[in-house]
């Protein structure tokens, strides 16, 4: 069935690049999304990306999108201690989400 | 704060009660999504409403499981004889599809313990 993997931890420091990965099984999605969760707080939709583009960026966040080997990654410039969170990305037709990345900032 | 509010936010209660949680979602969204979040999980569908049509359930979503959407504005999630494996956060989302997107506002959540 469809299924959405990422890994479950990265650590960065701070004023470094974080880059998130994430592999998908359903090739059919229109769009693919990068939602953030802060600690005791809900989803917030970060970016997407539409299934016919390789690349975007938005100020700090690049998304990479390699349909050929349905593989999604996130990546931010200049990490902050604000850019914390869990990191999750989603498949939007079946709307499956992964398991989330936990960013953790080193000082 | 998104705009999409849920109530209660905290809820406790024992093995085989039944309890009910309510999301008003924005008020312009036509579509209303509950999921589930489990610690360490991303959050897992149940179902999804277009309007006040459900369109799909999860297998995920036993018969001891109901949502409603009546007028097509809030909606509410049953669960009778609660199991402790029903604690987890349920949350609920909406969105109004625009050209594909589908850029969910999420709620707060529900957080269900089952004693």
């Amino acid at each position: 069935g469809e299924d959405v993997e990422q890994s479950l931890f990265l650590s960065v420091r701070e004023g470094d690049s974080s880059v998130i990965n994430c592999t998908y099984t359903d090739s059919s999605s229109t769009y693919l999304y990068w939602y953030k969760q802060e600690p005791g707080a809900g989803l917030q939709l970060l970016t997407y990306i539409f299934s016919n583009m390789d690349m975007k960026q938005d100020q700090r966040l690049t998304v990479l999108l390699n349909k050929k080997d349905k593989h999604l990654s996130l990546r931010i410039a200049d990490t902050q201690t604000g850019d914390s969170a869990i990191y999750f990305c989603a498949e939007n037709d079946k709307i499956i989400f992964g398991k989330g990345t936990r960013l953790h900032i080193l000082p | 704060d998104t705009g999409v509010s849920q109530d209660p936010r905290h809820k406790i209660t024992k093995r085989g009660q039944n309890v009910t949680f309510r999301c008003d979602p924005i008020s312009e969204h036509n579509r209303l999504y509950w999921y589930r979040q489990t610690l360490g999980q991303g959050p897992e569908f149940l179902t999804y409403f277009q309007n006040e049509a459900q369109l799909e359930k999860s297998r995920l979503l036993s018969d001891r499981f109901s949502a409603e959407r009546p007028k097509g504005s809030f909606s509410t999630l049953e669960i009778q004889r609660t199991e402790q494996g029903d604690s987890a956060m349920y949350l609920c989302a909406s969105s109004s599809l625009a050209g594909g997107l589908n850029e969910q506002f999420f709620g707060p959540g529900t957080r269900l313990t089952v004693l």
